[in-house]
Parts: C-alpha cells; structure tokens; sequence
C-alpha cells in the first residue's frame, strides 16, 4: 500500500523550460510535504516543503502547489537547468506519526 | 556547519556475516532516523531517535537488526546475520524534533551503500 505515489519515473526537459513533477498521496492524515532531491551516490538534500494550510509555497526557482482536495501535490521549477538533473522525492507525514513516508522518486534530465 | 555524516560509504559482506553502520547526526539534532533504500524505491523508515530513546522502531526487523544511539547523539545500526536481501543503501538522518513544520525537515547523510553476496 503505497501512501506517496510518483507515477512518472521519469522527465526529460529543455534547459529554460519549465518543469512540473506531480506527487499523488492517499493518507488523509498528511498534513506536511516536502520535496528532496537526490544525486547520484547523495544522500536526499531537502528542497522545499509546504503546510496543508497553504496552497502554495515559494522559493526562488521551485514552488510547491498543494490541492488537499485531490491529494495532490507539484513542484515546479522555473527555469530548468542541467543541475537541476537529479531524482525527486516527494515526502509526507503526519497525523500522530511523525516519519516521512516517500515515493519511489522521478528522475529529472534538462537537456542543455 | 557539518552535516550528517555515515560510514563507511561502501561495504561488500558475505550472507550470513554481520555489518555495523555508523552515524553522526547534525550538532544539536535531537531526532535521528535510519532509512533503507532499495533499487528504484524511496527511502523506508527502519527507526527513529528521540535523543537516546528509539519511538518507532515498528519497521526493523528486529531478529537480525539493531540499533543504539548512546548519550543521545552518535548512532550505530547493526545488522547480524546479513541476508542477500538486505543489499540496499542505508541512510541516516537528523531533524531538530519532529513537530509540526520546519523541524521536521530531516537532513540526510551520504549513505552506505552495502551489497551482500
């Protein structure tokens, strides 16, 4: 039972593009999330989290859009560019435990 | 300010022989986590530290792993015997405490990457 779904393991973008990476969860208990970005032989390095009591949450280059109603959540990142080439996690907790439960990831390329 | 730091990054063992894994969480971190990674999944939660204390351990499999985190700060994750099945990349992480908001935020180390034949 997965409770954090990434259903695209993979996106190919254009550096100056943007791009949305989309996270589905199904745990109505969540109330925090939070996006981490990997490299290869890293370890995840947190990017950017947001509340359930927002919508939207904004830091330079990456916003998180959160829809509590569809269980849905994305992160946005504008402009792309090649170091942004990693694997994106999406995390979640809440309710009366505290671990992140994390998807399966989805491995972002921006081609230069 | 340092950041969470594991070792080895790298272990080869033999099923069946034993492997310890070392951590040392961010200065001032009071909650400490070990995750396992699979090949193409998320990171899974194995056990958490609040300080010395282990408040969730539900997912270790606790017939061939343990964990110790002494005093509070420094913590070692044991595994005895090794199965092909536990080859995975091992993470730990800290987190200030484990509220609501920005102290979840949980700072990951490098890994170690451990493969069993």
């Amino acid at each position: 039972d997965q409770q954090v779904k990434q259903n695209s393991p993979s996106l190919s973008v254009q550096e100056g593009r943007i791009s949305i990476l989309n996270c589905d969860y199904t745990n109505s208990m969540f109330d925090y999330f939070l996006w981490y970005k990997k490299y290869p032989a890293e370890g995840p390095t947190f990017l950017i989290s947001i509340s359930s009591i927002k919508d939207k949450n904004e830091d330079g280059r990456f916003t998180v859009f959160l829809n509590k109603s569809a269980k849905h959540l994305s992160l946005h990142i504008v402009p792309s560019q090649p170091g942004d080439s990693a694997v994106y996690f999406c995390a979640a907790n809440g309710g009366s435990n505290y671990k992140l439960t994390f998807g399966k990831g989805t491995l972002l390329t921006v081609n230069p | 300010e340092a950041g969470v730091v594991q070792s080895p990054r790298y272990k080869i063992i033999e099923k069946k022989q034993p492997v310890a894994f070392w951590c040392n969480p961010i200065s001032g971190h009071n909650t400490l986590y070990w995750y396992r990674q699979n090949l193409g999944q998320g990171p899974e939660l194995l056990i958490r530290y609040e300080n010395e204390e282990a408040v969730d351990d539900s997912q270790l499999p606790k017939d061939r792993f343990s964990a110790e985190r002494l005093k509070g700060v420094d913590s070692t994750l044991k595994i005895q015997p090794a199965e092909l099945g536990d080859s995975a990349v091992y993470l730990c992480a800290s987190s200030l405490g484990t509220g609501r908001g920005t102290n979840t935020e949980a700072f990951f180390g490098q890994g170690t990457r451990l493969t069993v034949v």
